[in-house]
């Protein structure tokens, strides 16, 4: 099975804080993506990537950045967390063309 | 570009019902469609997907989904529902030269006894 790991379930972070979440899937997938989900808007696309050291935004990039160094890790970068930024975070993976899949889910919180 | 129109944000049931949950796509290109259910504090889990060949897609937990080229939709069913299918259902259309899923804004199911 496909396995997509997000490492921290929970977080809670301060304002201006910089957070990462972190991203491991262990089947070879060239794309890779970072999605946040809100009550009523669905899953917006963030950022994802096609191969290592590559990227694209999303539909809702602004206050994010990612980075894939290895093919199997992709992270999500919030530079400086805003409350506005409260959220799930799902990343999820692919072969070009097929069923995308998903990991569990980062619940962050910005106080 | 590409859209999904979940048709009902929320759909209450009794259990042991039949559900119908609405989906429709607007692309005149090929496109592969899937289901996803996400469960409270869950990520999204595979429930089905149509990429070629027979209209009628079976998934797990007894649902089924059907590929309307002419009217554009892939409604999905399940003929009696349990009430560990409450949950949240998401309809998601993928073209098969492109990385990126569109999504519906998601369908929320909820088993009553």
């Amino acid at each position: 099975d496909v396995k997509v790991t997000q490492s921290s379930r929970y977080l809670v972070k301060r304002t201006g804080e910089k957070v990462f979440l972190e991203c491991v899937q262990d089947m070879d997938h060239e794309n890779m993506f970072w999605y946040r989900q809100d009550p009523g808007l669905g899953l917006r696309l963030i950022y994802f990537s096609y191969d290592v050291k590559m990227k694209e935004k999303g539909d809702i990039p602004e206050g994010y950045s990612v980075s894939r160094e290895k093919k199997e890790r992709f992270s999500l970068i919030l530079e400086s967390a805003s409350t506005n930024q409260t959220s799930m975070y799902l990343c999820a993976s692919s072969h070009t063309g097929n069923t995308i899949y998903f990991g569990e889910g980062s619940w962050l919180t910005v106080v | 570009a590409q859209s999904v129109t979940q048709l009902d944000s929320q759909v209450p049931v009794f259990e042991e019902a039949p559900v119908e949950l609405r989906c429709n796509y607007s692309s005149s290109v090929s496109v592969y469609l899937f289901w996803y259910v996400q469960y409270p504090n869950q990520g999204l889990q595979l429930l089905l997907k149509y990429l070629s060949g027979s209209t009628l897609v079976k998934g797990i937990n007894g649902f089924e989904a059907e590929f309307n080229k002419s009217q554009t939709s892939f409604h999905l069913r399940k003929p009696s529902v349990h009430i560990s299918d409450t949950a949240e259902y998401f309809c998601a259309a993928l073209r098969g030269s492109n990385y990126k899923l569109t999504f519906g804004k998601g369908t929320l199911l909820t088993v009553n006894p």
